[in-house]
């Protein structure tokens, strides 16, 4: 299995374009969400999704849009980009463990580092 | 909602063990207690996860406090490749609505490994 896999892995942007961070998890994960990372900081959380059709704000939404039309796919958009988002983004999933009871255990992509000039 | 609390940052020698500790005062009767690490220019990964007993796995042990309001994260024999970002976080498994959908980060304990 792959995991979570984002797409890109790098990109560059000027100010005021948009563009799509992708996010596809195959392990049929319900919960899906985004975390932004700035230099030297910890998670924060974006938006999430507890499931296809269900998306939430979370600590720092402004900026940002998602969809969740499939249980395998969570786009993170950015509608006209600010230099304020030049981050490094981290998809997660989550789900049970095997074996594991009543919890849920988050898997995160490897991260895509945007750059808005 | 219960938060966590822990130190920014720690040493450990190479090959000593090494106890990172968490507090969770407000913790609930539902929350799960689940650390998480990132290493240098990765995504966070889990180490290791509990709710009232102590747990170990191949990577870690987590030794969880009688009245469940602190936890300690322990590495038997620190490497160089556990020099990581550590995060302590609680998931609440009671519903919807909590911290089991909106999964809060602190900023962790940066954990220096010396050779």
């Amino acid at each position: 299995n792959a995991g979570v896999t984002q797409t890109p892995k790098f990109q560059v942007l000027k100010t005021g374009q948009s563009m799509t961070l992708q996010c596809a998890q195959d392990m049929n994960h319900e919960y899906m969400s985004w975390y932004r990372q700035d230099p030297g900081m910890g998670l924060r959380l974006i938006h999430y999704s507890v499931g296809a059709g269900i998306t939430d704000q979370g600590e720092v939404p402004n900026g940002y849009n998602v969809s969740r039309s499939t249980t395998e796919d969570f786009p993170l958009r950015l509608l006209s980009a600010a230099p304020s988002q030049t981050s490094v983004y981290f998809c997660a999933s989550s789900g049970k463990l095997a074996g594991a009871r009543g919890a849920n255990v988050l898997t995160f992509g490897a991260g895509s580092r945007l750059t808005v000039l | 909602d219960a938060k966590t609390t822990q130190p920014n940052s720690m040493e450990s020698n190479e090959e000593e063990p090494v106890h990172l500790p968490c507090n969770h005062s407000t913790i609930s009767g539902t929350d799960y207690i689940h650390w998480y690490r990132q290493l240098p220019s990765q995504g966070p990964e889990y180490v290791i996860h509990g709710l009232t007993s102590n747990v170990n796995n191949r990577m870690a042990s987590l030794a969880i406090a009688e009245d469940r309001k602190s936890s300690t994260l322990i590495l038997h024999r620190a490497t160089l490749r556990d020099a990581a970002v550590y995060y302590c976080i609680l998931r609440d498994v009671s519903g919807r609505g909590t911290s089991y959908d909106k999964v809060i980060f602190g900023p962790g304990t940066s954990l220096s490994v010396i050779p």
